[in-house]
């Protein structure tokens, strides 16, 4: 296993159900994200643990609600959804802040709210 | 607030060069980068330029930095097929995990 991997890759969920997204990665990185990418608008970023510890929190609805149980993992869990929140949702790691370090992504998962 | 902005679409021709732009707004901006997001996967980085440089060049990938203008460009050299893509451009200030991202152009190279 190497890099970022998420899980489910598809998701279809109907409104009133309770899912949840998870993540995983294997570079030994400090920090995990979430980005939601919906059609032609930019990533959005979500949330940003670092060291297990939310940094960054966006405005995002509260029926997203994210879980950092150790640095390698990280979860995404979904209830009573929107249509409207029907995207790819990405989840990112990176090292450090300092110096010029990459973030790394996952495939995402594509979730389709109905 | 912070912005990035990208055209959404490119066409080019195979074996033409091409050039994707972008324009920031947060001039304390220390790192942009330029990833690849081929169909159905994440993002991948292509390259990234430190702000206090004004070229970096990388194989075929050669970035370009304005700061004054805020506006950054990749440019392709011989591009392929296989470049067929979205490029997002982002921007980062060192010290934070804020990674911000644009639209992405989607990249169309006809045979």
């Amino acid at each position: 296993e190497t890099g970022v991997t998420q899980t489910p890759r598809h998701l279809v969920m109907g409104m009133t159900n309770k899912k949840s997204l998870k993540c995983e990665q294997h570079l030994g990185h400090n920090a995990m994200y979430w980005y939601k990418q919906s059609a032609k608008k930019p990533l959005e970023l979500m949330f940003v643990y670092s060291l297990e510890e939310r940094v960054e929190n966006n405005s995002v609805p509260s029926r997203f609600s994210p879980e950092c149980p150790n640095s390698s993992h990280l979860f995404l869990h979904l209830h009573t959804l929107q249509p409207e929140d029907s995207a790819l949702y990405l989840c990112a790691s990176s090292h450090q802040t300092g110096g010029s370090t990459e973030a790394f992504f996952g495939q995402g998962t594509r979730l389709t709210v109905v | 607030g912070e912005d990035v902005e990208q055209s959404l679409f490119l066409s080019v021709r195979e074996g033409d060069s091409s050039v994707i732009n972008c324009t920031y707004t947060d001039s304390s901006s220390t790192y942009l980068y330029w990833y690849k997001q081929e169909p159905g996967a994440g993002l991948q980085l292509l390259t990234y330029i430190f702000s206090n440089m004004d070229m970096k060049q990388d194989q075929r990938l050669t970035v370009l930095l304005n700061k004054k203008d805020k506006h950054l460009s990749l440019r392709i050299a011989d591009t392929q097929t296989g470049d067929s893509a979205i490029s997002f451009c982002a921007e980062r200030t060192s010290g934070t995990y804020k990674y911000i991202f644009g639209t992405g152009t989607r990249l169309k190279v006809l045979a």
